[in-house]
């Protein structure tokens, strides 16, 4: 079974259009993040949720808009994509701040 | 602040060589330490972690040792090998449900 499960692992879309990725863990954390790794490979954290709840929003454009339906879920659409947005998105989960489980990477291209 | 400086890449190195990859990190308190390492086309994978001052992570001939003196937790292997060309990555708890601080990042090139 895979912990932090994140669909699709390949997103190439146009700009302006409307897009969502989704992730689950099976893990039974309370916490949950998504990180957007840009070609250099830096990560960044975006946006972290706390039983449902967010916890941080990383200064992240409001075309952004993760949505948690329950724990084990957080999903992150994004309106009116732009080129800047290609990157690799990571979702992650963790117990209170220790070890992060981090899912395959969504990597999304904008055409 | 709450920061993790790692040495910048690429760092190339033919089989079998020595590797050092340093860190430092800067924190109020004693957090736990981590190292991830990310393979081509993957997500990132907890390679080692030590949870207090002294104590040294291993996993798969990588060690790093908690050094509070120094603030630091640089990653050795001994012997490298063409399968450990990756990007990796130094990290520190941080307080409360906030995520871990990541350094940003090494990239290691083995060549044979």
């Amino acid at each position: 079974d895979t912990a932090v499960s994140q669909t699709p692992k390949y997103l190439v879309t146009q700009m302006g259009n409307d897009k969502s990725i989704k992730c689950e863990q099976n893990l039974g954390h309370d916490t949950m993040y998504w990180y957007k790794q840009d070609s250099k490979k830096f990560l960044k954290i975006m946006f972290s949720y706390n039983n449902k709840e967010l916890i941080i929003n990383e200064t992240v454009p409001n075309r952004f808009s993760p949505k948690s339906p329950d724990k084990a879920h957080l999903n992150l659409h994004i309106n009116s994509l732009e080129l800047g947005d290609s990157a690799v998105y990571f979702c992650a989960s963790s117990q209170d701040s220790g070890e992060a489980f981090f899912g395959q990477g969504t990597r999304l291209t904008v055409v | 602040g709450n920061s993790v400086t790692q040495m910048e890449g690429p760092v190339t190195l033919s089989e079998e060589a020595f590797l050092t990859i340093n860190c430092t990190y800067t924190a109020t308190g004693y957090p736990s330490l981590f190292w991830y390492v990310q393979y081509p086309g993957e997500g990132l994978q907890l390679l080692l972690k030590a949870t207090k001052a002294d104590d040294k992570g291993s996993n798969k001939g990588f060690e790093a040792t908690y050094r509070k003196e120094t603030t630091s937790f640089h990653l050795e292997k001994g012997s490298v090998q063409v399968s450990d060309s990756a990007v990796y990555f130094c990290a520190r708890e941080n307080s409360g449900n906030t995520p871990l601080v990541f350094g940003k990042g090494t990239r290691l090139s083995v060549i044979a």
